[in-house]
């Protein structure tokens, strides 16, 4: 598609429930990138898939967060048992790698995930 | 754990205003990136600075990036309401490296 494409952009949840958020990043792009923005402050880094390559989870939070991309398309990021501070908006980010690796992120719109 | 500051957090002037936003940190970057994010909506790139002391101009912003590639600040001559938003810089550590590091952003209002 011509951007990067997050669903569902509002979900409100039950604390100790699992949640699913889904991004499907520009065609053609190698890298896919999740992370994660509370209270419109700075954006914190949760996981990095490159092609085939094993991804980054170094910022996944805790072993409740996971993610998984298939076919080198489509990424789903879960979150299981969420608590009230799993609360943010989760941002997915797709970007073309370039002999350079200066191509800025796209990102898609997020997940507003709130947890009651 | 890189560190990148912003500073100040939050700005609120007059249009027609000049401002400046800083981004410090002790680390140094290979890269350095400035993006752009409104409401509901996620960052949207405006600029990508790789050399130590090199300077950007996209109309009424201007970046520029530190000698020794730590800092970098966004000038905005002549602030106009559609500048208002939450600006974040963001460092790369190494060519190639795919995961940058987002300073913790500045929140611009342009009051018209």
């Amino acid at each position: 598609g011509a951007g990067v494409s997050q669903s569902p952009s509002n979900k409100v949840t039950e604390k100790g429930k699992d949640v699913e958020l889904r991004c499907d990043p520009i065609s053609g792009h190698t890298a896919l990138y999740w992370y994660r923005q509370s209270l419109g402050q700075g954006l914190e880094f949760l996981i990095y898939f490159q092609g085939n390559s094993a991804p980054d989870k170094s910022g996944l939070p805790s072993d409740r967060f996971s993610a998984e991309r298939t076919g080198g398309s489509v990424s789903t990021l879960t979150i299981q048992r969420t608590q009230q501070e799993d609360s943010a908006v989760y941002l997915c980010a797709s970007r073309r790698r370039s002999p350079g690796g200066l191509d800025g992120y796209t990102f898609g719109s997020g997940t507003r995930l709130t947890v009651v | 754990t890189q560190l990148l500051e912003q500073s100040p957090q939050f700005l609120s002037i007059q249009e027609g205003e000049n401002l400046t936003v800083y981004c410090n940190s002790s680390s140094v970057f290979s890269s350095l990136q400035w993006y752009r994010q409104e409401p509901g909506e996620g960052p949207v790139l405006l600029v990508t600075v790789v050399t130590g002391g090199e300077v950007k101009k996209l109309k009424r912003l201007t970046f520029q990036f530190g000698d020794a590639r730590k800092d970098s600040s966004l000038h905005i001559t002549a602030a106009q309401p559609g500048d208002t938003g939450l600006y974040l810089c963001a460092g790369g550590s190494n060519f190639g490296n795919e995961k940058l590091t987002f300073g913790t952003g500045t929140r611009l209002t342009i009051i018209p």
